[in-house]
Formats: C-alpha cells, structure tokens, sequence
C-alpha cells in the first residue's frame, strides 16, 4: 500500500511472477484514476487509468481494479519484468485537480 | 516526440537568490500544472493554469509565482529562495475536460527539475 512517510514501501518480487501494488484514496466524490510509473531520475509516465463508473480495466501486462466501496484501487502487472522495477503511484482526481499518493517501489529480482 | 520539456534540469542556488523555471509543451494542452516532490511523499501541486492567460493557486503555492502568458509556456519562479525549496520539481499537462467531452484525461509530465537552495 501507499503512506506518507520518508520511506516508501518496497514490493519485491521475482521475475515472471505477477506484481500487485495497492492504493487507498480518500475521496469518495473522486470520478477518475490513474497509475503512474516513474523511474529514477525520470517524471512520472502515465500507465493507465479508470473512471469511477467501470471497476476493472486492462491493459497491455496491466490490469486496475477499482472498489468503490472500500475506496480502494489496485495495479496488477503480469510477467513482471526488470524494466518494470520504478515506483509506482496512483492518482485521484476530481474536476481538474489531482491528488498522488506517495508511491510503492517495485523491485524485480532477476 | 517532446512532450513536456523542462529546463534547466538541474540548478544550485544561494538563499535569497531568484530563477524562473521553464515549461514548454507542444501537445496544445489546454491545463498545465507545477508540483514539487520530496522525498517519501507525494505530488504536491504548487500552481496551475487552465487556460492561456490564467493561473491558480495549489496546495503549496507560497514563496512561488507563476505565468502562462503563452498556451505552450508555463512559467514558475521562485522570488527569494529559501533551503525549503529544495525539492524535484515537474511540470505537467493535460487537455481540458471540456475539450475531452467532459472527461478528466491524464497529465503528462516532463522529467523535472532538481533545484538545490543553500
């Protein structure tokens, strides 16, 4: 999951195993998601998104879920790969302004 | 592509010394926005701009002033820098929701600026 904080939470898995970090937000009137990836040195870039009204969208080796009810969102990477190792965040949003969560870093051990 | 280009990349100041940081996108954005990120947390919007023109303020937006007098500048200063301004700094944009049939479409960012205040 994601917290406030000077350390963030590391997800290390290995190779080919499937990833899935965790976010909670906190506004429920929040009508649209998005998954950032950033890797070190970089900005973030954009991995995926959802509006409220759907609770499941894929991608390519993504997938996010969204449970409005616990206010809860997930990124799911299959095949996890190197490349993939950065840190993750979510977003929320509501109207035109953006609230980001601190981020999980992900670690892929070859 | 360029996307979102942010110069300078890196820059050291003094206390009390001003700069202005550049923003420039070239995908006809209609929003543009400035954060600041430190360590262990997240985004935190400084100001941001809706349209040529305009500007708002964010979460954190004292000690910064900011100018949008072109839709593919958006520009941010720092008057007197303070050692609490030390941060990473990005510039994003996004199309209006207007533009997008009432919808919320995502920021693009550009890969931003370390600014060191001593």
């Amino acid at each position: 999951g994601e917290s406030v904080g000077l350390h963030l939470p590391t997800l290390s898995v290995q190779e080919g195993d499937n990833s899935i970090i965790n976010c909670a937000y906190s506004n429920s009137a929040s009508d649209y998601f998005i998954w950032y990836k950033q890797e070190s040195g970089k900005g973030p870039q954009f991995i995926i998104d959802i509006r409220s009204n759907m609770d499941k969208r894929q991608g390519q080796r993504v997938t996010v879920l969204l449970n409005k009810t616990v206010k809860h969102l997930s990124l799911q990477i299959a095949a996890t790969q190197p490349g993939d190792s950065a840190v993750y965040f979510c977003a929320e949003t509501e109207f035109n302004k953006f609230y980001f969560g601190s981020g999980t870093k992900l670690n892929v051990k070859p | 592509n360029a996307g979102v280009t942010q110069t300078p990349k890196f820059r050291v100041l003094k206390t009390g010394q001003s700069m202005t940081l550049l923003c420039a996108q070239d995908m006809n954005h209609e929003y543009m926005y400035w954060y600041r990120q430190d360590p262990g947390m997240g985004l935190r919007l400084i100001h941001y701009s809706v349209g040529e023109g305009t500007t708002a303020k964010g979460e954190v937006p004292d000690g910064y002033n900011v100018s949008r007098l072109k839709k593919q500048n958006f520009l941010l200063g720092l008057e007197s820098a303070a050692p609490s301004q030390t941060s990473v700094y990005f510039c994003a944009s996004s199309y209006s929701i207007a533009s997008r049939q009432g919808k919320n479409q995502p920021q693009h960012f550009g890969d931003g600026t370390r600014l060191s205040i001593l």
